[in-house]
């Protein structure tokens, strides 16, 4: 499974909607694409998955476009618990490679 | 819903032991992945048991190794301690029969090794 880029760090503040976007260079034709976020010492929280177009659950929505070789992770109305970090992965039945992730520092 | 639990919570050990970290999976869930993550690094793939078979293995060496068990819980065992082995390992249970599974993390071991 491919690892994925995406910014190392992103500074928001509290109310404002986040973007996060990660390149899918080499996404598999039967990779899911899927975002977790992860407060220290803590495992990975699943946030949303998708294969392509949009999903959006209670807490994000995810963009995907046609040729999906990128997705954008969309945090409507961030407040400080949304500082973690985030990572993108190609989802593969159980299989995923993790890149470094994106840290998200919400200030008020 | 049982979540994914792990233990030990933290571990001291010293270069050249081995060591022993367990994993109990979500309920209904047949699949477990271990994944080392390094400070300020994201998490690595050691490998993942499928029904008490290896289905899948990343770049780690041979002294780390694994079980999985009936029941789905599942064991990471690392021989021959090195400085480096020092990480959070991370366990996580999914079910794999369809490639839409989402994996489900356990809280981590914490492992020093001096």
């Amino acid at each position: 499974l491919a690892k994925t880029t995406q910014p190392i760090s992103m500074d928001s503040y509290e109310g404002q909607e986040v973007n996060i976007t990660c390149s899918h260079n080499n996404i598999a034709t039967n990779d899911y694409i899927t975002w977790y976020q992860q407060f220290p010492s803590q495992g990975p929280r699943f946030i949303i998955q998708g294969y392509k177009t949009k999903v959006t659950n209670e807490v994000a929505s995810l963009f995907i476009p046609a040729d999906r070789k990128s997705s954008t992770l969309s945090l409507p109305r961030v407040s400080l618990s949304d500082t973690a970090v985030y990572y993108c992965l190609d989802t593969n039945a159980g299989k995923s490679t993790f890149g470094d992730g994106t840290t998200l520092t919400v200030k008020p | 819903e049982t979540g994914v639990t792990q233990s030990p919570t933290h571990l001291i050990k010293t270069r050249g032991q081995q060591v022993t970290l367990r994993c109990s999976s979500q309920s209904g869930h047949n699949t477990v992945s271990w994944y080392q993550q390094a400070l300020g690094q994201g998490p690595q793939f050691i490998f993942q048991y499928y029904r008490e078979e290896e289905n899948g293995r990343g770049n780690f060496p041979p002294r780390f190794s694994g079980l999985q068990f009936p029941n789905y819980s599942s064991e990471l065992n690392v021989n021959a301690l090195e400085l480096d082995d020092s990480a959070l390992y991370l366990c996580a249970s999914s079910l794999a029969d369809v490639l839409t599974d989402t994996q489900y993390f356990g809280p981590g071991t914490r492992l020093t090794v001096l």
